[in-house]
């Protein structure tokens, strides 16, 4: 079975610009979360999507938003981006609100 | 101060010692622990995962919860070069509404030396 898949992998993008990341999760999982991983403040919540519903946000200001689509896939985006975005972004998915959590990868954002 | 404190190390240590990793935590809605691994360049895979106090054993990990004390434990007995990574904990309170919202430790970075 196919793992949590995210894209792009990296990317550098300039203060000011936005910024879309994708994120497919196991197949039959229906709930989608992103964390934001930096060395200074380590993994922070960011959202939560389950069957197209954000049910969950984190303390994150609202250039940060997501969606998910009726096939579970989700994404991010950030909008007038900051150098403080440089960061890794992680996707996990579960089967439910409450089971384990599979992360992806990640994509990792460089802002210049 | 942070909800969650980890030692972040470095830790080194030799082929076949036991590890000894740890958190402590100040909110006492925190019911559910887990340990992660993460290696370099990856996202984090879980380890172990508990529900209030006492030990859970699995393989050559061990994992103990003292909710007295806000302290969490994970044991890696017979540590191998294979081990060496980042090994993070978090946790969650009991509302199904936020399970998915963890609260992670900075994570202990743990070598392993053949």
């Amino acid at each position: 079975k196919a793992g949590v898949t995210q894209t792009p992998r990296y990317l550098i993008k300039t203060r000011g610009q936005q910024v879309t990341l994708s994120c497919s999760p196991i197949s039959g999982h229906r709930s989608v979360s992103w964390y934001q991983q930096t060395p200074g403040q380590g993994l922070q919540f960011l959202f939560e999507y389950f069957s197209e519903t954000q049910r969950n946000k984190g303390n994150f200001p609202g250039r940060f938003s997501g969606r998910q689509f009726s096939n579970s896939r989700s994404e991010m985006n950030v909008s007038t981006l900051e150098l403080g975005d440089s960061a890794l972004y992680l996707c996990a998915s579960s089967q439910t609100v409450t089971g384990e959590l599979f992360f992806g990868e990640g994509s990792r954002l460089t802002v210049l | 101060q942070k909800e969650v404190e980890q030692d972040p190390g470095p830790l080194s240590v030799p082929e076949g010692a036991i590890v000894s990793l740890n958190c402590t935590y100040s909110n006492s809605a925190f019911q559910y622990f887990m340990w992660y691994r993460q290696y370099s360049r990856k996202g984090p895979e879980l380890l172990m995962y508990t529900y209030s106090s006492g030990n859970k054993e699995d393989g050559r990990f061990t994992a103990q919860v003292d909710k007295s004390s806000k302290y969490i434990s994970l044991f890696i007995r017979d540590s191998q070069p294979s081990d060496s990574a980042t090994y993070l904990c978090a946790m969650r309170g009991t509302d199904s509404g936020s399970a998915r919202q963890l609260t992670f430790g900075s994570g202990t970075q743990l070598t392993v030396l053949p």
